[in-house]
């Protein structure tokens, strides 16, 4: 059983340039959140979709945004890209009302130049 | 704006030793405190948790002690391995709904032979 799937798993973008990151979630599972972790912190979470909407944002500019698909898979999306973007992403996922915790793929590694 | 204070930020511990990493929380709407673990770049994995109605949880080598008045709870490895040597996190979030869950800042934990 797969759990959740992210691509690429390392990007290099330009200051300035869009970049868009893609998860799957586990199988079975609706919920899915993205969270930013730079070096050396703790997951800071961005925001959360649920049924093709989303249900939860973090404390991130209007640059982040995302989207959900029907077969809730996520994309998160960065537009405009600074240097502090630099950060690995980090999709997770859970069956929605589900009390336990969330499964986190491997992340992606972005790296703004 | 919800936070989990966690310390120490490193730890280093000789084999078989025990390893104590402690979290706080300020939101007492919390009701669901998970431990991930994550390794050098990979996703947090979830080691274990727990909920408030109880005041200790063990899976394993692995203790969560839990003090709810205190708004307080650690992770106790037991026995540490080499193979402990990861980040752990503590975490809080409302269950039910669209759980955000809000992380700490991480311990880099060291086990020496």
């Amino acid at each position: 059983d797969a759990g959740v799937t992210q691509s690429p798993t390392h990007l290099i973008k330009t200051r300035g340039q869009q970049v868009t990151l893609r998860c799957s979630p586990k199988s079975g599972h609706d919920t899915v959140s993205w969270y930013q972790q730079a070096l050396g912190q703790g997951p800071q979470f961005i925001f959360q979709y649920y049924e093709e909407e989303e249900r939860q944002r973090g404390n991130f500019p209007d640059r982040f945004s995302g989207h959900q698909f029907p077969n809730y898979s996520s994309e998160l999306n960065v537009n405009a890209l600074l240097l502090g973007d630099s950060a690995l992403y980090l999709c997770a996922s859970k069956p929605t009302g589900a009390n336990y915790g969330y499964t986190f793929g491997s992340g992606t590694r972005l790296t703004v130049v | 704006q919800q936070q989990v204070k966690q310390s120490p930020q490193s730890l280093i511990v000789q084999k078989g030793g025990i390893s104590i990493i402690n979290c706080a929380y300020e939101n007492t709407a919390f009701d669901y405190f998970p431990w991930y673990q994550q390794f050098p770049g990979k996703g947090p994995a979830l080691l274990i948790a727990i909920r408030p109605d109880v005041s200790e949880k063990k899976e394993g080598r692995f203790t969560i002690s839990f003090n709810k008045s205190a708004k307080q709870f650690s992770l106790h490895i037991m026995d540490s391995q080499p193979g402990d040597s990861a980040t752990y996190f503590c975490a809080a979030s409302v269950s039910g709904g669209y759980q955000k869950v809000t992380f700490g800042t991480g311990t880099k934990l060291q086990v020496i032979p």
